[in-house]
């Protein structure tokens, strides 16, 4: 089946610092990607959703300026917390859609200290 | 504001037994139903899909939806203990749009 990762599975960075995530579609091109945020004991919530060669469209109350996101090629979209802070650790999935069947990425863990 | 609506359990069923999830949800034009399940600090992975009114079985796992009601249960029979996870009901209002999550259910099989 189509395969998704993530890279970092984990990362722990310092207050005020930047973290990129990447998200690549590892056999198959994916023109739209989709970055979800999980709180502990919380649903995934669409934070905003990245399309290849042009601006990601964000869901309301994610800022757009903090929640930097690339999609440069067909095959990778990049998420970079700019000046995180501990209220942004959560766990960041993204995700790409064939037809109808959303795949995930195995997620990664990131913790603001 | 579309929404999909799950009981957070946990819901605690004996091996053997059938475990009964449900999900409503708000868009009546929603076009496609899934079922994820997640494991504690996993990404979520598709277990069942259903488009149309009626049920649909794939193993131990049956999808049942009701669109005049906005409801889609998943019925899993000869529950194990390694069913314990946590189940996401997903929506997805128009084709080749994101998927709307439920809080989901967390599911306890005890042996």
């Amino acid at each position: 089946g189509a395969v998704v990762s993530q890279h970092p599975s984990r990362v722990i960075c310092k207050s005020g610092t930047s973290v990129k995530i990447e998200c690549r579609s590892l056999d198959f091109q994916a023109t739209t990607m989709f970055w979800y945020r999980q709180f502990p004991k919380q649903s995934l919530m669409l934070m905003a959703t990245s399309n290849e060669g042009s601006k990601a469209t964000y869901e309301q109350g994610v800022e757009k300026d903090k929640f930097l996101i690339n999609h440069a090629s067909l095959t990778l979209s990049t998420l970079t917390v700019t000046s995180a802070h501990p209220e942004d650790s959560s766990f960041y999935i993204c995700s790409a859609r064939i037809q109808d069947f959303m795949y995930f990425g195995p997620g990664t863990r990131l913790t603001v200290t | 504001q579309k929404e999909v609506e799950q009981n957070s359990g946990p819901l605690s069923v004996p091996e053997g037994a059938i475990a009964s999830l449900n999900c409503t949800y708000s868009d009546r034009g929603s076009q496609s139903f899934f079922w994820y399940r997640q494991y504690s600090g996993k990404s979520p992975e598709l277990i069942m899909f259903i488009y149309s009114n009626g049920d649909k079985e794939d193993g131990r796992f049956t999808a049942q939806l009701n669109k005049a009601s906005q409801y889609v249960s998943l019925l899993i029979r000869d529950s194990q203990p390694s069913d314990s996870a946590t189940y996401l009901c997903a929506v997805a209002p128009q084709a080749g749009t994101a998927l709307i999550f439920g809080k989901g259910t967390t599911l306890s099989v005890s042996s």
